[in-house]
């Protein structure tokens, strides 16, 4: 039973080229949420998707960036036209469905280490 | 900023010793949770306390809750040089979100 899968675990991309970040969740889980960590800082929070759906992208750039999690297959954290900014390890987590606000509990992925040229 | 602040940010301890870490949050919460990050891995969940609890124990660790003072604290008895590592404390603001403070590095001398 797999936990949460990312790939790939390094990427290296020059600037203005796009990065393509996946993320497969944990067996029977259906939430997937990514996050975004800077060295010696903690976590934020990017975006967070059901199945089709994005259910809060509150903490997403509003240009360059964007996510999916389609009926088939990983979750995708797309970075178009990258930038030196963007160099950071990006975590995604899955849980499965609650009914308590706040009560899931998240299983991360090792994470993908961007590094832009 | 950040819904959640750890303090103290970084701590250095011998081994044996206990290690406290402390949360302090903005707003009201159903829960709070830990989490413990060794270098370069991702995050692993350590404990859950419910809004309604006061205090909770998982093995070698001990979680308070003070929802008057909006602050949690995180004890590690009896530490070991594996306990070296980053630890965040998260809340939901609302909904299934997650939001985590900016962690405590601590570290364990053997």
């Amino acid at each position: 039973n797999a936990g949460v899968m990312q790939n790939p675990r390094h990427l290296v991309r020059r600037r203005g080229q796009e990065a393509r970040l996946r993320c497969s969740p944990m067996k029977g889980h259906s939430h997937v949420y990514w996050y975004r960590q800077l060295p010696e800082e903690g976590l934020k929070f990017m975006v967070y998707l059901q199945k089709e759906n994005i259910i809060d992208e509150s903490g997403m750039p509003k240009e360059r960036f964007s996510a999916e999690f389609p009926k088939e297959g990983p979750s995708i954290l797309r970075i178009q036209q990258v930038v030196r900014g963007d160099s950071a390890a990006y975590f995604c987590a899955s849980s499965e469905v609650t009914r308590a606000a706040g009560a899931n509990v998240l299983i991360f992925g090792a994470g993908s280490r961007l590094t832009v040229l | 900023s950040q819904q959640g602040e750890e303090d103290p940010q970084a701590l250095s301890i011998q081994e044996g010793e206990n290690a406290t870490m402390n949360c302090s949050y903005k707003t009201s919460i159903n829960n709070l949770q830990w989490y413990r990050q060794n270098s370069g891995r991702g995050l692993v969940h350590l404990i859950l306390i419910r809004s309604n609890e006061r205090e909770k124990h998982s093995g070698r660790l001990r979680v308070t809750l003070d929802t008057s003072k909006k602050s949690s604290s995180l004890l590690i008895t009896a530490s070991r040089a594996a306990d070296t590592a980053s630890y965040f404390c998260a809340t939901a603001i609302y909904g299934n979100k997650l939001v985590f403070g900016a962690g405590t590095i601590l570290r364990v001398k053997s």
